[in-house]
């Protein structure tokens, strides 16, 4: 199963930080964890991943469980602009597809 | 200049008309994509080809038929369009052909109303 579970919706303040979670229970040793966002009216962005320590680039920070059946995605100071879907996303090896759910809607509240 | 270009933007056509919806990448990625998101928001992967062969071909009506003349390219034609078809359909491209560490690049989308 490639599943992966977050919450529907969150809502954060915006010039905070958002902690972005997502279940993967039944993740295998060689599954990364991605990130990609879709802002409106626009397509899906990749953001950041990760396979076991934790990552950090310009946009986000990833950090992934030590048992790597949870992960959280970063946001270190929400803007208005990063209002979006936020998706969390298996990768693994002999799979050429990654597979979208239903993601969590972020909500910045100015 | 766009990475990931698809053409056109907007399309609207009456049922049971054949449209196509192209698209082009310059990022010299080997693997590109379509993915269709419905009016609920899923986004869902239809074909994938790794320089001009199919990869991945999820159940797709034959309606569609995906082309892809070089690895820069990937067209979708779509023949006898039905209202089920409308959606917006997003072009991606990767370095590598899947897994793991793979990363997609998308398009802004192309979206088909279909009346």
């Amino acid at each position: 199963d490639a599943k992966t579970t977050q919450p529907n919706s969150m809502e954060s303040n915006e010039e905070e930080p958002v902690h972005l979670p997502c279940n993967h229970s039944t993740i295998s040793g060689t599954d990364y964890i991605h990130w990609y966002r879709q802002l409106p009216s626009q397509g899906p962005e990749y953001v950041i991943h990760g396979l076991t320590s934790n990552v950090n680039n310009r946009m986000a920070s990833l950090a992934i469980a030590e048992d790597r059946k949870s992960s959280t995605l970063i946001l270190h100071r929400a803007t208005l602009r990063d209002a979006a879907v936020y998706y969390c996303i298996r990768g693994y090896f002999g799979n050429e597809k990654l597979t979208f759910g239903t993601g969590t809607r972020l909500t910045i509240i100015p | 200049d766009t990475a990931v270009s698809q053409t056109p933007k907007y399309l609207v056509t009456q049922m049971g008309n054949d449209k196509s919806i192209k698209c082009e990448q310059n990022l010299g990625h080997d693997t590109m994509y379509w993915y269709k998101q419905d009016s609920k928001k899923f986004l869902k992967i239809m074909f994938s080809y790794n320089n001009k062969e199919l990869i991945i071909n999820e159940t797709v009506p034959n309606r569609f038929s995906p082309k892809s003349p070089d690895k820069a390219h990937l067209n979708l034609h779509i023949n006898s369009l039905e209202l089920g078809d409308s959606a917006v359909y997003f072009c991606a491209s990767s370095q590598y052909r899947g897994g793991g560490a793979n990363v997609l690049t998308f398009g802004a989308g192309s979206r088909l109303t279909v009346l």
